[in-house]
């Protein structure tokens, strides 16, 4: 079974610009979370998505945004692009229940110039 | 912000040697996570250990929870230089219908050869 997967890897964009990243999650998992991690600290959370609905949300501001399709996988976009944007965004999915592992993906670097 | 916070912030040692690195975290918890992560790639889950456990073993792996304070460890034995990475902690912080990790700031671990 493939295990989840981002696109793109690695990307670079200028200040003001959009982006969007995309996450497939594992078959048979209906929740997506997106993280985000930046040099030398632990990943953050940002929004989990299940069954296509945004169950919760980060502290980050709304040029922060997602969705969840009918087949599970997943977007998030950024809007208008601050250099500190610049991270590692982590795609996360699970089995829904308290106590069960998340399964990342490699992640997208995103850098911001 | 960080919720729960490992110790030390990084740890260097041989080839052969055990390495321990410990979690705190303030709230009450229904289960408690490890995760390690190469170099700027994806987190691997590695154990999760209930509430209600205190020893939790996988391979060279050896986790203990102390709930009354509020603190787990990871004890890796016979280290490789392939156990080179950052390992966090994380827990389940539960707001309304969502479910999201909150992760530590990590320990990076350097095992030479």
């Amino acid at each position: 079974d493939a295990g989840v997967t981002q696109s793109p890897t690695h990307l670079i964009k200028t200040r003001g610009q959009h982006v969007t990243l995309r996450c497939s999650p594992i078959s048979g998992h209906k929740s997506v979370s997106w993280y985000q991690q930046v040099l030398g600290q632990g990943p953050q959370f940002i929004f989990q998505y299940y069954e296509k609905e945004e169950r919760g949300r980060g502290n980050f501001p709304d040029r922060f945004s997602a969705r969840q399709f009918p087949n599970y996988s997943s977007e998030l976009n950024v809007n208008a692009l601050l250099l500190g944007d610049s991270a590692l965004y982590l795609c996360a999915s699970t089995l829904q229940g308290v106590n069960t592992e998340a399964f990342f993906g490699q992640g997208t670097r995103l850098t911001v110039v | 912000s960080q919720q729960g916070e490992e110790d030390p912030q990084a740890l260097s040692i041989q080839e052969g040697e055990n390495a321990t690195m410990n979690c705190s975290y303030k709230t009450s918890i229904n289960n408690l996570q490890w995760y390690r992560q190469n170099s700027g790639r994806g987190l691997v889950h590695l154990i999760l250990i209930r509430s209600n456990e205190r020893e939790k073993h996988s391979g060279r792996l050896r986790v203990t929870l102390d709930t009354s304070k509020k603190s787990s460890s990871l004890l890796i034995t016979a280290s490789r230089a392939a156990d080179t990475a950052s390992y966090f902690c994380a827990r389940p912080l539960f707001s309304g219908s969502a479910r999201q990790l909150t992760f530590g700031s990590g320990t990076q671990l350097t095992v030479l050869p």
